[in-house]
C-alpha cells in the first residue's frame, strides 16, 4: 500500500458543483500540504497544516478549503468548482524541519466542466 | 520574489551517458535548495537537498552543488540509466523571509534511452 493515499485518482464534475478530495497517510508525520501543479507552472501551495489543530494558507487558497480530521487524514474541499481548477492536485507529508514535504500521494487529476 | 529556472525538457540521453540539468534561482533571503524527482505514474519524491552555500546534496548517484555566487543547483549524474527517467524539479525555501511554502520550477523531463 503507498505511504501517501489519495482518492480519487481521477473526477469530472460540473462547474459550481462541491468536491472533496481526501488524502490518507501512514507515514506516521504531523505535517501535511495540499499542492496543485498545472502544466508549466511547478507545483503551487494551497493549504498546509502542522498539526491536527494548526491550518494554513498557502500560495493559492482562495476557492479552497480543508479540514484535518486526523494526524492522518487532511481532505481538501472546492466549496464551487469552477474550470480554472482543473488541474493535476497532490497530497504530501513531511518529517523535516520547516514546510518541506518529503512523501507525495499519486496524485488527483480533477476536470471542471 | 523567489522563482526558480529550470531548463526545458525533454532532455533525452542514452543509457551511461553523464546528465546535468541546469537549475538557477532567484530569493531575497537565504534560501534551501532542493530536488524532487516524479517518476511516472507516482507523485514527488524528494531526491536531495543543500542547506547552505557549498553544500553538496547526493542521492541515488545524483548529486548538486549549492552554488551561491552563480545562484545555481545543477543536477548531475555520471551514468544514467533507464529508469532514472523521470520529471525532475527544482525547488527553494525561503522560510528566513516568512514565507512558508517552496517554490518549484516547472519541471524537467528526461528520457533515457537504452
Amino acid at each position: 500500500d503507498a505511504d501517501v493515499t489519495q482518492t480519487p485518482r481521477n473526477r469530472i464534475t460540473k462547474t459550481g458543483k462541491r468536491i472533496m478530495l481526501e488524502c490518507s497517510q501512514t507515514k506516521g508525520h504531523d505535517r501535511m500540504y495540499w499542492y496543485r501543479q498545472d502544466p508549466g507552472l511547478g507545483l503551487r501551495l494551497i493549504y498546509y497544516s502542522f498539526d491536527v489543530k494548526d491550518i494554513n494558507k498557502g500560495e493559492i487558497s482562495d476557492g479552497y478549503s480543508v479540514s484535518r480530521q486526523a494526524q492522518a487524514k487532511f481532505s481538501l474541499s472546492l466549496e464551487s468548482a469552477i474550470p480554472n481548477q482543473t488541474a493535476l492536485y497532490f497530497c504530501a507529508t513531511s518529517d523535516l524541519e520547516g514546510a518541506v514535504p518529503t512523501f507525495f500521494g499519486q496524485g488527483t487529476r480533477l476536470t471542471v466542466v | 520574489g523567489n522563482s526558480v529556472t529550470q531548463m526545458e525538457g525533454p532532455v533525452t540521453l542514452s543509457e551511461e551517458a553523464f546528465l546535468t540539468i541546469n537549475c538557477t534561482y532567484t530569493a531575497t533571503g537565504y534560501p534551501s535548495l532542493f530536488w524532487y524527482v516524479q517518476y511516472p505514474g507516482e507523485g514527488l519524491q524528494l531526491l536531495l537537498k543543500a542547506t547552505k552555500a557549498d553544500d553538496k546534496g547526493s542521492n541515488k548517484g545524483f548529486e548538486a552543488t549549492y552554488r551561491k555566487e552563480t545562484t545555481s543547483f545543477h543536477l548531475e549524474k555520471g551514468s544514467v540509466q533507464v529508469s532514472d527517467s523521470a520529471v525532475y524539479f527544482c525547488a527553494l525555501s525561503d522560510f528566513g523571509t516568512g514565507r512558508r511554502a517552496l517554490t518549484f520550477g516547472s519541471g524537467t523531463r528526461l528520457q533515457v534511452q537504452p
